[in-house]
């Protein structure tokens, strides 16, 4: 299966700032995504990272908070924009890697913290 | 709308008692269904799948789900629970060439007492 890393693993960030999040796979995947996990929460689907193209947003994200890129099949990027506490959790970048039946795999996580 | 339930928040089992987790779903066509474990401060790991065939699935750490169409339930089970298995288990769907998307339940912690 893929090996997907995630950096930073955790950071504490202040009010109002940004912070990129980077996943890394070590082989081509056919779908990315970008996972929420709020503290004591189930995981929330944020958005589809599409190669070379617009990421398509879940309802109740929106880009202008979320900006992610995707530049090739390999790699892509999320950021949370103009945190506030309540953006206090744990984004996972998770992958469908082809040959696979459709099962998800995921990175670590980044753990975020905003005072 | 697709979705999945999990049923139990926690669930707390002797070690070397069977273990079941329960997860039901509700989706409009064939499922791909799925068992993820997080232990603490980790993502999420794959346990296993089932996608066709064998109602029964074996997984990961000895686990097994078993598929129950009528009832739409994919209950995760292991017959002899260890401490290490104590860690939040997610069951999650999918439905093949709409959208991808995976859903997932709400997590069940599992408590497994020495």
């Amino acid at each position: 299966s893929a090996v997907i890393s995630q950096k930073p693993s955790r950071d504490i960030c202040q009010r109002g700032t940004s912070l990129t999040i980077q996943c890394q796979v070590d082989s081509q995947v056919t779908m990315m995504f970008w996972y929420r996990q709020q503290p004591g929460q189930s995981l929330t689907l944020i958005a589809t990272a599409n190669q070379g193209s617009e990421a398509t947003y879940e309802s109740g994200f929106v880009i202008d908070k979320f900006p992610i890129s995707r530049p090739n099949l390999t790699f892509s990027t999320l950021t949370v924009s103009n945190m506030s506490p309540e953006d206090s959790s744990i984004y996972l970048c998770s992958v469908i890697q082809s040959g696979y039946a459709g099962e998800l795999f995921f990175g670590e996580g980044s753990r975020l913290t905003v005072l | 709308a697709q979705s999945v339930a999990q049923p139990e928040d926690q669930v707390n089992v002797a070690e070397g008692n069977p273990l079941t987790v329960k997860c039901t779903y509700s989706v409009s066509g064939n499922p791909y269904l799925f068992w993820y474990v997080q232990y603490p401060n980790r993502g999420l790991q794959f346990l296993l799948k089932y996608i066709t065939g064998d109602n029964l699935v074996k997984g990961s750490y000895g686990f097994e789900a078993e598929f129950n169409k009528s009832q739409t339930s994919f209950h995760l089970k292991k017959p002899s629970a260890l401490v290490s298995d104590s860690a939040l288990y997610f069951c999650a769907v999918r439905v093949p060439n709409r959208d991808d998307k995976i859903i997932f339940g709400k997590g069940t912690r599992l408590h497994i007492l020495p």
